[in-house]
């Protein structure tokens, strides 16, 4: 069993629709994010949250929001969703060694979304 | 190499050929470096990493070379073999700190 686990795996669905994406782990890493990639743009960070009371904007937050609702869950949604929005999302978490983050992003297996 | 765009830098090795992917970072202070794998229909998997206080890095078949003074990076892979057909990513983070700067990525096809 996958250790990050994302569903839906495809999702298509109309402008103006809100969507969730969810995400589980059963690593135990506090630390969780949401990516999105883009072709040729590389993976961008959406959201991040380094416990269940931390919930923190990435460099692309506009239009979405998060909600942590337990150590293992972390699900992004789009309130209204736009076909700019077509992308493939992963969920990631990482570590803590001590006071500093190991470095190493375990990712789910992605949720393709498709926004006619 | 690295790309900004809609179009993904490719390299095509043959089967058993060494493959050097390159990729330019973009941070002074990042100091940690990280090579992720995706193949198709997956997330990005860890390959290896190497810390700004190393130059070279050794894994199984896979090396990983870092230019600090150019901000350089590549990723060698020795015998390269079908199942190394993929995009690859490289990444930079600074450790006192959590945010992973991608790099656009790599496609590497092998040919049989």
């Amino acid at each position: 069993d996958a250790d990050v686990t994302q569903t839906p795996r495809n999702r298509i669905t109309k402008t103006g629709k809100r969507i969730m994406l969810e995400c589980s782990q059963t690593k135990g890493h506090d630390r969780m994010y949401w990516y999105r990639q883009d072709p040729g743009l590389g993976l961008r960070l959406i959201y991040y949250s380094f416990d269940v009371k931390d919930i923190n904007k990435g460099e692309i937050s506009d239009g979405y929001s998060v909600s942590r609702q337990a150590q293992a869950k972390f699900s992004l949604s789009l309130e209204s969703a736009i076909p700019n929005q077509t992308a493939l999302y992963f969920c990631a978490t990482s570590a803590m060694r001590g006071r500093n983050d190991t470095g190493e992003l375990f990712f789910g297996e992605g949720s393709r979304l498709t926004v006619l | 190499g690295e790309s900004v765009g809609l179009h993904l830098p490719t390299l095509s090795v043959q089967e058993g050929d060494n493959s050097i992917i390159n990729c330019a970072y973009s941070n002074s202070a990042s100091d940690y470096f990280i090579w992720y794998k995706q193949e198709s229909g997956k997330g990005p998997q860890f390959i290896i990493d190497i810390r700004s206080n190393m130059d070279k890095r050794q894994g199984q078949r896979v090396t990983v070379l870092l230019n600090k003074t150019v901000k350089h990076l590549s990723l060698q892979i020795a015998a390269t073999q079908p199942g190394d057909s993929a995009v690859y990513f490289c990444a930079e983070k600074y450790t006192g700190g959590f945010k992973t700067i991608f790099g656009a990525g790599t496609r590497l096809f092998v040919k049989a």
